[in-house]
């Protein structure tokens, strides 16, 4: 099972700062079958990127990923109030073992 | 649009049963693989279990194996989850998620809000 940490645990930034995310796996994800998603309290999560860099429908273009192997990184380049929340990086795959692990999260709060 | 609603949640003793519903509208539900993913009171996501479009296939964390059944109804467009001999570290809110397209690879691009299942005596 491919265990991922994030960090760090708690990011602290003011609006208009750019936050960079990282998400380490513990062995290599194959086909950059790696996700972000942000949940804000009380809500649902949502899909930011998927494949790593690829964002989802509706995401505005200061989130982008990168990434790939074992090292993945979600940055926001010019900080929102709307965007601090709670980050999460999660691996997929169309192969066995299907077990689509999240990793622990990163929150995002106001400095 | 796409809309999810789970229900079934509640307060259950430790080793009872409970089953959870998730309504699908909005999209061809035969069409996509299905998830649910669960979140313990002030913790992180954690995946349960997914089926395939069809029903054909279905995984689950080792947490809930052997235990928990995922199974799905597409004439009715509903997603379940059945889960027996429930444990404290059950407690979680319950989410369904719908694929973000027809192949299933884990990608969760809708979700709903969400039931909370409470495990105690």
């Amino acid at each position: 099972e491919i265990v991922l940490t994030q960090s760090p645990g708690t990011l602290s930034l003011s609006p208009g700062e750019r936050a960079t995310l990282s998400c380490r796996a513990s062995q290599s994800v194959s086909s950059s079958y790696l996700a972000w998603y942000q949940q804000k309290p009380g809500q649902a999560p949502r899909l930011l990127i998927y494949g790593a860099s690829s964002r989802a429908t509706g995401i505005p273009d200061r989130f982008s990923g990168s990434g790939s192997g074992t090292d993945f990184t979600l940055t926001i380049s010019r900080l929102e109030p709307e965007d601090f929340a709670v980050y999460y990086c999660q691996q997929y795959g169309s192969s066995l073992p299907y077990m689509y692990t999240f990793g622990q999260g990163t929150k995002l709060e106001i400095k | 649009q796409v809309q999810l609603v789970e229900s079934g949640g509640g307060v259950v003793q430790p080793g009872r049963s409970l089953r959870l519903s998730c309504a699908a509208s909005g999209f061809t539900f035969s069409s996509y693989g299905m998830h649910w993913v669960r979140q313990a009171p002030g913790k992180g996501l954690e995946w349960v279990a997914v089926i395939w479009y069809d029903g054909s296939n279905k995984y689950y964390a080792d947490s809930v194996k052997g235990r928990f059944t995922i199974s799905r109804d597409n004439s009715k467009n509903t997603l379940y989850l059945q889960m027996n001999s429930l444990r404290a570290e059950d407690t979680a809110v319950y989410y369904c998620a719908r694929e973000m397209t027809t192949v299933t690879t884990g990608v969760s691009g809708y979700w709903g809000q969400g039931t909370l299942v409470t495990v105690s005596s």
